[in-house]
Formats: structure tokens, sequence, C-alpha cells
């Protein structure tokens, strides 16, 4: 897999643009960038992926640099809900029983 | 349902005795993953299984954590002879066979063992 690194912690306002940043700078040319978050006592959830091409959901959008070597998610109007650990992890797109593997991600505190 | 599920929500086992875990999943996803999370190691993959297959196909560590399929949307996780280093949240995860593979995670069970 692809290693990943995330800062340890980040702060937002709430209703300011939260951009959490991930390097993944060994990512390979299969290898697709997802973004799942943790809230406090929750299963870890799914946020966005992609591949080179900017993506944008409802949730929030990716951007991933050029050379892919890293990306950016951006949540465009944090709330005080979007409190949470941020991981994002790199693995191909397909792999029949390939496991996500989750580092230490990023602590976003939303601030009122 | 239209979630992955898991009880108990908490479990408290004694130190030697045997724990079983249990995830309802989504109808239809074919392959359920159990993680193991700790505050100070993160997430790692304990085990995961496919279809009606009956036994796990890793173990991590060997041989005292297993999964069972006794139904297809059904997987509980065995841990023999509890550890203390055992507790930490265990999480159940399906995954999607659709086009976006992605990944629906329970929330969870916290195992203490004391």
């Amino acid at each position: 897999d692809a290693k990943t690194t995330q800062p340890t912690s980040m702060d937002c306002a709430e209703g300011r643009a939260a951009n959490l940043p991930c390097n993944h700078s060994t990512i390979s040319g299969n290898e697709y960038v997802y973004w799942y978050r943790q809230i406090h006592s929750q299963g870890p959830q799914y946020i966005i992926h992609g591949l080179k091409n900017n993506e944008t959901n409802e949730m929030a959008s990716l951007i991933i640099t050029e050379d892919r070597k890293s990306s950016t998610l951006i949540l465009p109007h944090a709330t005080l809900r979007d409190t949470a650990v941020y991981y994002c992890i790199v693995r191909p797109y397909r792999g029949s029983n390939y496991k996500l593997t989750f580092g230490k991600g990023t602590l976003l505190t939303v601030n009122p | 349902g239209a979630g992955v599920s898991q009880s108990p929500r908490y479990k408290v086992a004694k130190r030697g005795r045997d724990v079983a875990l249990r995830c309802d999943s989504i109808s239809g996803h074919v392959t359920l993953y159990w993680y193991r999370q700790t505050l100070g190691q993160g997430s790692e993959v304990l085990t995961y299984s496919q279809s009606d297959a009956q036994r796990d196909k890793s173990g991590r560590p060997s041989g005292r954590f297993s999964a069972e399929r006794p139904e297809r949307s059904v997987s509980t996780l065995k841990i023999q002879r509890t550890e203390q280093g055992d507790s930490a949240v265990y999480l159940c995860a399906s995954r999607d066979p659709g086009p976006n593979y992605g990944y629906t995670f329970g929330s969870g069970t916290r195992l203490t063992v004391v």
C-alpha cells in the first residue's frame, strides 16, 4: 500500500472552509485516494474518492495534484458536527478482497 | 436493513474467556471485514470472509481470532482465550460489490478484558 502522511490535528472555525492535506508521494498508477471520517463512538464513514481528477459530492471536494503525490479534502462550510478524525487512504480501485488500511488520520476540531 | 449493525455495543470479558461479537451486514454485500481499533495503534484488519465461506481468510494474531458466516449477511468474530491486550473497539465493515467498492462500517463493539 502507498503510505499517507497527514497532520495529527487541525482546527477550523464554524462556517469556514476546512482544508485537510494528505501526502501520498509513493502512490502508484492504479491507486485511488479515498477519504473517510470517524466521528466519536461511530464507525468510519465514506466521504469521497478520486484518481486524478478533482471530485465533488454533497459532502466535500477532493483536489488531487497533477503529479498525484498529494491531495486536499475540502469541507466548504464546516459545522460542529464535522468534528471527527479524517483518514486519507490510497488503495487499488479493484482488488476483490482488498482491505482499507487506516493510519492515524487528522483530528479536525470545528470551533464555534 | 440499510446499514451495518453490531452487537453487543459494549462487552466486558474476564481474561481467558472466549467471546463472540456479531455483525449484521447489508444484504448483497459479499465481503465482510473485521477491524480492531485501539487508541495507540490505529486500526488493523483482523480477518475477512467472503460469501458463504464459513472460515476467515486471514488471522491476526493467528489462532485466537476467527470469523464465521452462519448466514450470508451475518458474521461472528470469535476471540478465544481473551487477553488484556485485546481490549479495543472491534469494527465490522461490509464491502459494496458495486462500482464504487465502498465500505460501510458498523458502530463497533467496545471490548474490555479485565
